[in-house]
């Protein structure tokens, strides 16, 4: 069984440009969480979609968005990047109802 | 509010020994923790999970202790091996309805041979 693959793995961008990642969940899994992960405050949890519907939001700033798609997949964009968005960014999935969740490698994305 | 903390940065021990990372959360309407392990260049990956209507769960290797009392959750590393060495995390899921994982800010296990 595949587990949650994150693409692209790395990622080096500019300041004010805009960036999208991708996640594909494990087959079957209908949950889908995106983290930040950076050394000073740790793993944030960003949005959760749900059958292609954000169910819950944390603490970020408008330029972070998300979908996902009908087959599961998720997409997460970060327009106008700043040097503090450099980070590792981590994908979740989870069958639902408050079952574990299953993490990705990750992307790690610089601003330059 | 919405915090998990853990008590120690970084805890060394030697192989072979035993570990203990401890975990204090804040949120009583929290029903669900689960202990994830992180190597470098690598995401989180699930350890061990318990419930809060259990107040002990073993693994191979691994028992994770939660206390609703005072808040804190434990993970027991028996026998710690050189592979062990890693950034633990807590997790919780608030019973909101909503599926939303708060971690804790991690514990470094480093394992000396």
């Amino acid at each position: 069984k595949a587990g949650v693959t994150q693409t692209p793995r790395y990622l080096i961008k500019t300041r004010g440009q805009q960036v999208t990642l991708s996640c594909s969940p494990i087959s079957g899994h209908r949950s889908v969480s995106w983290y930040q992960q950076t050394p000073g405050q740790g793993l944030q949890f960003l949005f959760e979609y749900f059958s292609e519907t954000q169910r819950n939001k944390g603490n970020f700033p408008g330029r972070f968005s998300g979908r996902q798609f009908s087959n599961s997949r998720s997409e997460m964009n970060v327009s106008t990047l700043e040097l503090g968005d450099s980070a590792l960014y981590l994908c979740a999935s989870s069958p639902g109802a408050r079952n574990g969740y299953t993490f990705g490698s990750g992307t790690r994305l610089t601003v330059v | 509010g919405e915090s998990v903390g853990l008590h120690l940065p970084t805890l060394s021990v030697q192989e072979g020994d035993n570990s203990i990372i401890n975990c204090a959360y804040s949120n009583s309407a929290s029903d669900y923790f689960i202990w994830y392990k992180q190597e470098s260049g690598k995401g989180p990956q699930f350890i061990i999970d318990i419930r809060s209507n259990m107040d002990k769960r073993q693994g191979q290797r691994v028992t994770v202790l939660l206390n609703k009392t005072v808040k804190h959750l434990s993970l027991q590393i028996a026998a710690t091996q050189p592979g062990d060495s890693a950034v633990y995390f807590c997790a919780e899921i608030l019973n909101t309805g909503f599926q939303k994982l708060v971690f804790g800010t991690g514990t470094r296990l480093l394992v000396s041979p």
